[in-house]
């Protein structure tokens, strides 16, 4: 299947732990972006990589770490997890800034 | 400040009816605006762009400068139209791909 896919579809877990997200595209596409959508459906832009450099960094705390280790992923680790952080994460890849491929998402529930 | 805003979180409609999901951004420059959908436990996906200028599902959006919208209509709304309707703005002028998405629009198509 040609995609964008993210791994792992659900995670819970405890406040104070540290945990990743996965993201891979198999599209050749050379920009990957990570979104937050929070509890009230808005979505906001955390991070974009282009050819594994990072263009956007959003106002996001530091604890968000975002890791490209080749153009076809984009990881995103996220240590010291508070209970804000529960929302649904998406990756997304495109060529250049066309047009937006989004992944299934990443329900976070932080206990 | 670069904004999008959809006033209506929740809009019910009956098959058959005229849809219109209201959509206005604020940007200095020039922008890109797109419709993006997202159905029951789907991921998110284009609806349209106002470049391509072409009806997907019975779907158009007229982008217009002068009022600053982008307003997404279908003459005769079907219960499989029932999503999570998304307008999202992208910058042209130093363009880092990133879209700034409006709060959201849950179409409801009753039978």
């Amino acid at each position: 299947d040609t995609a964008v896919s993210q791994t792992p579809k659900y995670l819970v877990t405890q406040m104070g732990n540290d945990k990743s997200i996965k993201c891979e595209q198999n599209l050749g596409h050379d920009t990957m972006y990570w979104y937050k959508q929070d509890s009230k459906k808005f979505l906001k832009i955390m991070f974009s990589y282009n050819n594994k450099e990072l263009i956007i960094n959003e106002t996001v705390p530091n604890r968000f770490s975002p890791k490209s280790p080749d153009k076809a992923h984009l990881n995103l680790h996220i240590n010291s997890l508070e209970l804000g952080d529960s929302a649904v994460y998406f990756c997304a890849s495109s060529r250049d800034t066309d047009t937006q491929y989004f992944g299934p998402g990443t329900r976070l529930t932080v206990l | 400040a670069q904004r999008v805003t959809q006033p209506e979180k929740l809009l019910s409609v009956f098959k058959g009816a005229p849809v219109e999901l209201k959509c206005n951004y604020s940007y200095s420059g020039s922008p890109e605006l797109f419709w993006y959908v997202q159905y029951s436990r789907q991921r998110l996906q284009l609806l349209l762009r106002h470049i391509s200028r072409e009806s997907i599902k019975g779907f158009t959006a007229d982008l217009n400068k002068g009022e600053t919208s982008f307003h997404l209509k279908k003459p005769f709304a079907q219960e499989e139209d029932s999503a999570m309707y998304y307008c999202a703005l992208s910058g042209r002028s130093g363009n880092t791909g990133k879209l700034i998405f409006g709060q959201g629009t849950t179409l409801q198509v009753k039978p």
